[in-house]
Order: structure tokens, then C-alpha cells, then sequence
């Protein structure tokens, strides 16, 4: 089944705790990206990578990172959290060319809460 | 930057009744995607409008891309419970990434 997962569902850790949130696509998408979405804001870019080892920042990238080393994977890094950072994260990956845009498919979220 | 704005942020009606959203861009988009969210779930691909002026249909649903590739709207004819969620657009401008609307939250009274 075609499909984007991530890992852990739901998190609740504690401010400067270092946390890796997974995302794995079997799609063979180039493209991936990683949302938060907070209430009344929408969906706000982090960060998106346009296929292996090429990754850039989205709106919102501070306090975060994220490395593509296969293509399948697109883990979103929090070095030291804060509670600013509670919020609902959304890994998304599709296709992509530099002359067309393809839909989207999104991983069923991560609820992260820092106390 | 690019901006895309949607409005309304909220509506509610009464089942049988009409709904359209609406989702403006700042800049002329190449293309546009429209999502929808169902409660607790996540956002899934509805259509997308690539040309100026296109109207699409799926079913109850009507797509509209402006004539100056600056505007959209989804307007879902007769609305059924099963049609609650927030309806997200999402704008390309360019060769740039998706930047996606706030949504309207969409509640359908029995």
C-alpha cells in the first residue's frame, strides 16, 4: 500500500530534549516536506528537500533540521525543543519535476507536546 | 513573499445548503491545489487547476481557477455531513514550493 509514515505518533517530552521525528515514503517520491500545522495558522512549511541531499528551508525552519540521505526517509531533527514547538506535524512527499506540481501525500500527523 | 488568503475561516450550515471558499494569492500561481481535513485526520489531495479560467467537477464539487490565475474557489453544492472538514488551497508560485491557505472550517448540521 502506497503510503507516508511517521514516528511517533504522539510525543510528549520535556524543553532541551533532543527528539527525531521519522518519515518514510514507498512511493519513490523526489519530494518531501514537513508541516506544522497550529490552530487558526494552517499548514506552514518547515522544511522540503527536492530529492537526496537537497533540502531547504520552508517559512518556519528555525529550531529545526532535517537530513536526506535515501530518498524514502526525510527525518525532521529538534535539537533542543521548546514549548513553542507544540504543535501538529505533518510529513508529506510527491513527485516532482521542475515543469509540473503533483498532489501530495501526507503522513497521518505527529502530536508533539514540550512541557 | 507569496501569500495565499482564504475566506471564510469558518462556516456552518445547515445540511442541503450550499458552500463555497475562496482562496486569493498575492502573486499569479502557476497552479493550485485544493486538500481537505477531516477531524483528527489528515490532509488528503482533492484536484488540482493548472490552466486560467479552468472549472473542474467531482461530483457535488465545482473548482474554479481565476481567469488571472490569482484566485480560486470550491463550491460544494447541497452538503452532506460527510462533507465537514477544513478545505485547504494550496498555490504554486513559479517553480517555487506549495503555500497553503489558513483553510475554512467546514460544519454541516444534520
Amino acid at each position: 500500500e502506497a503510503q507516508v509514515t511517521q514516528n511517533p505518533r504522539y510525543l510528549i517530552t520535556v524543553t532541551g530534549k533532543k527528539l527525531t521525528v521519522t518519515c518514510s515514503q514507498n512511493m519513490n517520491h523526489e519530494y518531501m516536506s514537513w508541516y506544522r500545522q497550529d490552530p487558526g495558522l494552517g499548514l506552514r512549511q518547515i522544511y522540503y528537500s527536492m530529492n537526496v541531499e537537497v533540502t531547504d528551508k520552508g517559512d518556519v525552519p528555525e529550531g529545526y533540521k532535517v537530513s536526506r540521505k535515501e530518498k524514502r526517509n526525510f527525518p525532521l531533527i529538534l535539537e533542543s525543543p521548546s514549548p513553542n514547538q507544540t504543535s501538529l506535524y505533518f510529513c508529506a512527499s510527491s513527485l516532482w519535476t521542475v515543469s509540473s506540481y503533483n498532489e501530495q501525500f501526507f503522513g497521518p500527523g505527529t502530536r508533539l507536546t514540550v512541557l | 513573499g507569496q501569500q495565499v488568503m482564504q475566506i471564510p475561516q469558518y462556516q456552518h450550515v445547515q445540511e442541503g445548503e450550499d458552500f463555497t471558499t475562496y482562496c486569493n494569492s498575492s502573486t499569479t500561481l502557476s497552479n493550485i491545489q485544493w486538500y481537505k481535513q477531516r477531524p483528527g485526520g489528515h490532509p488528503v489531495f482533492l484536484i488540482q487547476l493548472v490552466k486560467s479560467g479552468e472549472v473542474k467537477k467531482q461530483k457535488r464539487l465545482t473548482f474554479q481557477f481565476g481567469e488571472a490565475k490569482k484566485n480560486s474557489s470550491l463550491h460544494i453544492t447541497a452538503t452532506q455531513t460527510t462533507d465537514v472538514g477544513t478545505y485547504f488551497c494550496a498555490g504554486r508560485e513559479g517553480y517555487s514550493t506549495l503555500t497553503f491557505g489558513k483553510g475554512t472550517m467546514l460544519l454541516v448540521s444534520p
